[in-house]
């Protein structure tokens, strides 16, 4: 299996503060990564697609970028509804794994 | 728009089998890729499986000896049965949409449900 290690578990920022979400693959993974964002009691949505590809619809904050093992979510100046959980999940392989998750949290 | 919605029990046993149900609205589900992620307490994600626009399946290996996914399409909906769980299959369950014609990645979320496995 595809072990997705992400880092920080939690980040605690302020409000304009522009972050970076790191997520690590156990082996090479090409760019087959993408990003979700769960808030409290909802749903997760999808930000970011490829490592790379933007999702229609979402805030252009938000950004991915890498390939290979190393993966950044980057969110431009943190809004206070952006404080939620950021988890990426790798398709490379057929069993579809997902990390632990980085919670984006009010300092 | 596409929408999903899961229903089923919110209580099993133990040993027994878990079954939910995926309604889906604004879409056909013989277009796509429909799957089944769920959440553990403590916010683990696992995906479980999905079934394709031709009805094809794919699924986890650490689930398939206990794993089905059924679909109806005159209903437009998607099914889940687990067997013989165990307390720790308690999780919300989510159905879900694939991106575009891909299964590997999820664009359209049901709400979730949770379902508790205890006796």
């Amino acid at each position: 299996n595809i072990v997705l290690t992400q880092s920080p578990a939690t980040l605690s920022v302020t409000p304009g503060e522009s972050v970076s979400l790191s997520c690590r693959a156990s082996q090479s993974i090409s760019t087959s990564i993408h990003w979700y964002q769960q808030k409290s009691n909802e749903s997760p949505r999808l930000l970011i697609k490829y490592a790379s590809q933007s999702i229609s619809g979402i805030p252009s904050r938000f950004s991915g970028s890498g390939s290979g093992t190393d993966f950044t979510l980057s969110i431009n100046r943190v809004e206070s509804e952006d404080f939620s959980i950021y988890y990426c999940q790798q398709s490379y392989s057929s069993l579809y794994t997902f990390g632990a998750g980085t919670k984006l949290e009010l300092k | 728009e596409v929408q999903l919605q899961e229903s089923g029990p919110g209580l099993v046993k133990p040993s027994q089998s878990l079954s939910l149900t995926c309604s889906v609205t604004g879409y056909s589900i013989t277009s796509n890729y429909w799957g089944w992620i769920r959440k553990f307490p403590g916010n683990k994600m696992e995906w479980m499986g999905y079934i394709s626009y031709s009805g094809s399946t794919s699924y986890n290996p650490s689930l398939k000896s206990r794993i089905s996914i059924t679909r109806d399409t005159s209903k437009n909906q998607f099914f889940l049965q687990l067997n013989s769980v165990t307390t720790e299959d308690t999780a919300t369950y989510y159905c879900a949409r694939g991106y575009g014609g891909y299964s590997d990645l999820f664009a359209y979320w049901g709400q979730g449900t949770l379902v508790t496995v205890s006796s």
